[in-house]
C-alpha cells in the first residue's frame, strides 16, 4: 500500500530564509506526487505536481520540488520565504488504480511558522 | 474558477444525532470526495463518488455513509454521531481527466464538534 511520511511536524524559519520541507513516499511503481498548501481557515490548494520527466518541478508562489527516486523523496523548497507562506503543507501520492479518480494518500502535514 | 462549497463552516451536534454535511461543486466534475483531517494524521479518505449514485469506500468509512443524487452535490451522513467523529471534514472534486488537466479542488471545510 502507498504511504507518505512528512518527518517534520512543525518548522520555523525567519522571513527571507530558505526553506526545505521533507517528504518520503512508499510506492511500488512510478509515483505521481503532489504538494498542497492549506492556509488557516482555507481548503487545500495545489502547489505543484510531478508525473514524469524532469525531476525538478516548478510550482506556484515560487515553490519547487525535486523528485529523487533513489531516496524515495519529493522535497519542497523555496529560496526565500515570505510571511504569507505560513501555512500547513501536505505531500500526497496518487494511489495505484486511482489515477482516474484522483484518489490521493496524504502525509501528516508540516506546519510552517515564519518569524519576521 | 472552480468552486466547492460546504454548507456549514462550523457545526456542533450531540452524540447519537444524525448529521448531514453537504457539498456542492459548480464545475460539472464527475468525481467527488470526502476527507477527514485530524492533527498529526493528515487527510484520510472516507468515501468518494465517481458518478451520480455511484460510491466507493475510502480508508475510514465506518460510521459514515454518503449520498449523490445529483452530479453537483455530495452529502456525507453520520448515522449516529459519536465524539470520535469530532474533526474537520473536507470535500473535494475533480474531473474525470483530472490527472492531466486539473487537480483536486477543495472546499474550505466543515469543523464538526460532537458533544
Amino acid at each position: 500500500a502507498q504511504s507518505v511520511t512528512q518527518p517534520d511536524i512543525h518548522i520555523t524559519v525567519s522571513e527571507g530564509a530558505s526553506l526545505e520541507l521533507r517528504c518520503n513516499y512508499s510506492y511500488g511503481a512510478t509515483p505521481y506526487l503532489f504538494w498542497y498548501v492549506q492556509s488557516p481557515g482555507q481548503g487545500l490548494q495545489l502547489l505543484l505536481k510531478y508525473f514524469s520527466g524532469d525531476t525538478l518541478v516548478q510550482g506556484i508562489k515560487g515553490f519547487e520540488a525535486e523528485f529523487k527516486r533513489s531516496q524515495s523523496s519529493f522535497n519542497l523548497r523555496k529560496p526565500s520565504v515570505h510571511w504569507s507562506d505560513a501555512a500547513e503543507y501536505f505531500c500526497a501520492v496518487a494511489r495505484a488504480g486511482g489515477t482516474s479518480y484522483g484518489k490521493l494518500t496524504f502525509g501528516q502535514g508540516t506546519i510552517l511558522t515564519v518569524h519576521p | 474558477d472552480v468552486k466547492v462549497t460546504q454548507s456549514s463552516r462550523y457545526l456542533v451536534k450531540r452524540t447519537g444525532e444524525k448529521v448531514f454535511l453537504e457539498c456542492v461543486q459548480d464545475m460539472d466534475h464527475e468525481n467527488m470526495f470526502w476527507y477527514r483531517q485530524d492533527p498529526g494524521l493528515g487527510l484520510r479518505l472516507i468515501y468518494f463518488s465517481y458518478d451520480v449514485k455511484m460510491k466507493e469506500k475510502g480508508d475510514i468509512p465506518e460510521g459514515y455513509s454518503v449520498s449523490r443524487e445529483k452530479k453537483e452535490r455530495f452529502s456525507l451522513i453520520l448515522e449516529s454521531a459519536s465524539t470520535n467523529q469530532t474533526s474537520m471534514y473536507l470535500c473535494a472534486s475533480s474531473s474525470r481527466g483530472w490527472f492531466y488537466n486539473s487537480p483536486l479542488h477543495f472546499g474550505n471545510g466543515t469543523r464538526l464538534t460532537v458533544t
